[in-house]
């Protein structure tokens, strides 16, 4: 059971709007620890999409944005496109002796 | 430009201790602020962080997997190397090094990973 919640599975059609939310507590997002979000492309290693709750590396797209409020945070994707079609992981830092870096469990985007 | 590489054992026996090697380049692990760290991903699971090293020795282990676990480093050789103890079938993941982005908790830039089976 991952520390960061995400649906398992959200999906969209070609040119839709999608957003995935990873809700952590009090001791991860919540104490203030910025969260990071990675795509994984089918067989693929994750590749870092967001960082800093909203900061795009350079090469992304801005169709991919990133917001965080409290003890959760979101990511957006809009104009999908089916190479979208990826699973997509929250990350952030917690303080409590429950972990140090922690992922969320994962969402799959199935572009329709 | 920043590239990292895993390398090790492709199968381990229970009980055998695993012993995997991340290369990498583009960044020197003497430099203040920059660090390593090991995540691992089971076939169909999610990530799993399980160490992290800093440039100045300083180490960081997942607490559900600490008595099991030791990350070095070889700055000379660029190199860091994670070990772990006592393999289990549950053990069977691919293993991923990645650069921890300074000044942050995320990881920039990661390895292509390993798999490794457990398996007798």
């Amino acid at each position: 059971q991952s520390v960061l919640t995400q649906p398992p599975s959200v999906s969209g059609a070609p040119g839709q709007r999608v957003t995935i939310s990873c809700t952590g507590s009090s001791s991860n997002i919540g104490a203030g620890y910025d969260v990071h979000w990675y795509q994984q492309l089918p067989g693929t290693a994750p590749k870092l999409l967001i960082y800093g709750n909203s900061n795009r590396p350079s090469g992304v797209p801005d169709r991919f944005s990133g917001s965080k409020s409290g003890t959760s945070a979101s990511l957006a994707i809009t104009g999908l496109q089916a190479e979208d079609e990826a699973d997509y992981y929250c990350q952030s830092y917690d303080s409590s002796l429950s972990a140090f870096w922690v992922f969320g469990g994962g969402t799959k985007l199935t572009v329709l | 430009q920043i590239t990292l590489k895993e390398s090790g054992p492709t199968l381990v026996k229970p009980t055998q201790t695993l012993t995997l090697t991340c290369t990498f380049s583009g960044f020197s692990l003497s430099t203040s602020g920059v660090g390593v760290g090991w995540i691992r991903q089971p076939p169909g699971k999610a990530l799993e962080w399980l160490a992290l090293i800093y440039w100045d020795d300083d180490k960081r282990y997942s607490p559900s997997l600490k008595s099991r676990l030791t990350i070095t480093k070889d700055t000379s050789k660029n190199q860091v190397v994670l070990t772990m103890t006592n393999m289990d079938p549950v053990d069977t993941a691919t293993y991923y090094c990645a650069h921890r982005q300074g000044g942050s908790y995320a990881f920039d830039i990661w390895g292509q990973g390993t798999m490794v089976t457990v398996s007798s």
